[in-house]
């Protein structure tokens, strides 16, 4: 069974700098075509896709957020993290983190999501 | 803005069937696989179609994907109480090196 769990800060200051750790199960981040990505979604609005980590390390970022955005995996603890920079109160969104194969090629598990507001 | 357009809103009554399109372009749509995600109010989305036109385990076969050159549709027939939510579209962009996806729209069942 496959799970993941997105933790980190419900709170962050403007230009701070966000870390999200997405613990998963079910699954290993060393087998072959397995990926998790990132995603978030600000409240009444549609998905965003912020990066992509694979199981060889390769990693995708969203053109519009690459500059402040950073994605690692810890195969030993089955986590990623993402880290973003310089936020803003336009952040502020429910962040997911999520499953992904290249066979089936889309967002097949889904944390949770963590809900994070940018406010002094 | 989203890459790929679909309609904010579509609504039926029940039993009816709903269409929702999703229209990209070239280096989305029209060369990668379309994917559907169902989303109920406050909870995470869902896969409902991947490849176009299949269904994870689960998904009942009233839920179908197709898909026409720059354009993808889903379709959802005998429509249900339980199927009132918004639904995402969702492909890859060659351009972009990555996932998109529609502004998602709200299923209303009347």
């Amino acid at each position: 069974q496959i799970t993941l769990k997105e933790s980190g800060p419900t709170l962050v200051k403007p230009r701070q700098t966000l870390t999200l750790t997405c613990t998963f199960s079910g699954f290993s981040l060393s087998t072959s075509g397995v990926g998790v990505g990132w995603l978030r979604q600000p409240p009444g609005k549609a998905l965003e896709w912020l990066a992509l980590i694979f199981w060889d390390d390769d990693k995708r970022y969203s053109p519009s957020l690459k500059n402040r955005l950073a994605i690692t995996k810890d195969t030993s603890k089955n986590q990623v993290v993402l880290t973003m920079t310089d936020m803003d109160p336009v952040d502020t969104a429910t962040y997911y983190c999520a499953h992904r194969t290249t066979v089936v090629r889309a967002f097949d598990y889904w944390g949770q999501g963590t809900l994070v507001t940018v406010s002094s | 803005q989203s890459v790929l357009t679909q309609p904010p809103s579509a609504s039926g009554s029940p039993g009816q069937r709903v269409t929702i399109s999703c229209s990209g372009s070239n280096s989305n749509i029209g060369s990668n696989y379309v994917y559907w995600y169902l989303q109920l109010p406050g909870t995470a989305p869902k896969l409902l179609i991947y490849r176009d036109n299949q269904r994870p385990s689960g998904v009942p076969d009233r839920f179908s994907g197709s898909k026409s050159g720059t354009s993808a549709s889903l379709a959802i027939s005998g429509l249900r109480s339980e199927d009132e939510a918004d639904y995402y579209c969702s492909t890859w962009d060659d351009s972009l090196r990555g996932p998109v996806f529609g502004g998602g729209t709200k299923l209303t069942v009347l």
